[in-house]
């Protein structure tokens, strides 16, 4: 059965402290890896999508990368503002559906 | 300009009822989903239209009936509302099937 995890499924960090979120993935036929943003009350926002195993990307202080069982999220000195819940998704081509994780909650205190 | 929309924003009322919550998406994306998001946050797809086209229905209850008149608009009617229906529930659209898809604001709907 086709499966996401996130973990942890809540961290919290020092301002400038930089860490990683993990999504880890079973799924048969991967066909693209997202990860969103969500802020509380606000619908999820897009951040980036992987499609290939060593496929990295980056946006501000924040970079994905993806492997064939996983893929992270590195926050590198985070701001007070990065705090939000971050959520992942692959696309299964046997499904033809997104699957999300539960999420990861982020909070930076200043 | 709203990429997705989705009206409205809060919809309380009482069991029994009979609602329904629009959305529609000025981006020119072929496909778009209902999602509901329950109190864990978790996120899982209800109904997922290509061109006006249903082509993912899950296992939701008959009460929960998506409606496309075009490919930019995707309603959700619900029937004989239950208290275990209040969640927020999320419209979203991609270019097309598994590619980015992006998310209204959310309705949060309330059972009493």
């Amino acid at each position: 059965e086709d499966q996401v995890t996130q973990s942890p499924e809540a961290l919290r960090l020092q301002e400038g402290e930089s860490s990683s979120l993990n999504c880890s993935y079973t799924v048969s036929g991967l066909r693209g890896l997202f990860w969103y943003r969500q802020d509380p009350g606000k619908g999820p926002e897009f951040l980036f999508t992987l499609y290939s195993a060593g496929e990295e990307k980056e946006k501000e202080r924040l970079k994905a990368t993806l492997t064939k069982k996983e893929s992270f999220l590195h926050i590198t000195a985070p701001k007070p503002e990065d705090s939000a819940t971050y959520l992942c998704a692959f696309g299964s081509s046997n499904t033809g559906k997104l699957i999300f994780g539960q999420g990861t909650t982020l909070q930076v205190k200043p | 300009d709203t990429a997705v929309s989705q009206t409205p924003k809060y919809l309380v009322t009482q069991m029994g009822n009979d609602k329904s919550i629009k959305c529609e998406q000025n981006l020119g994306h072929d496909t778009m989903y209902w999602y509901k998001q329950d109190s864990k946050k978790f996120l899982k797809i209800m109904f997922s239209y290509n061109n006006k086209e249903l082509i993912i229905n899950e296992t939701v209850p008959n009460r929960f009936s998506p409606k496309s008149p075009d490919k930019a608009h995707l309603n959700l009617h619900i029937n004989s509302l239950e208290l275990g229906d209040s969640a927020v529930y999320f419209c979203a659209s991609s270019p097309r099937g598994l590619t980015e898809a992006f998310f209204g604001q959310g309705t949060r709907l309330t059972v009493v």
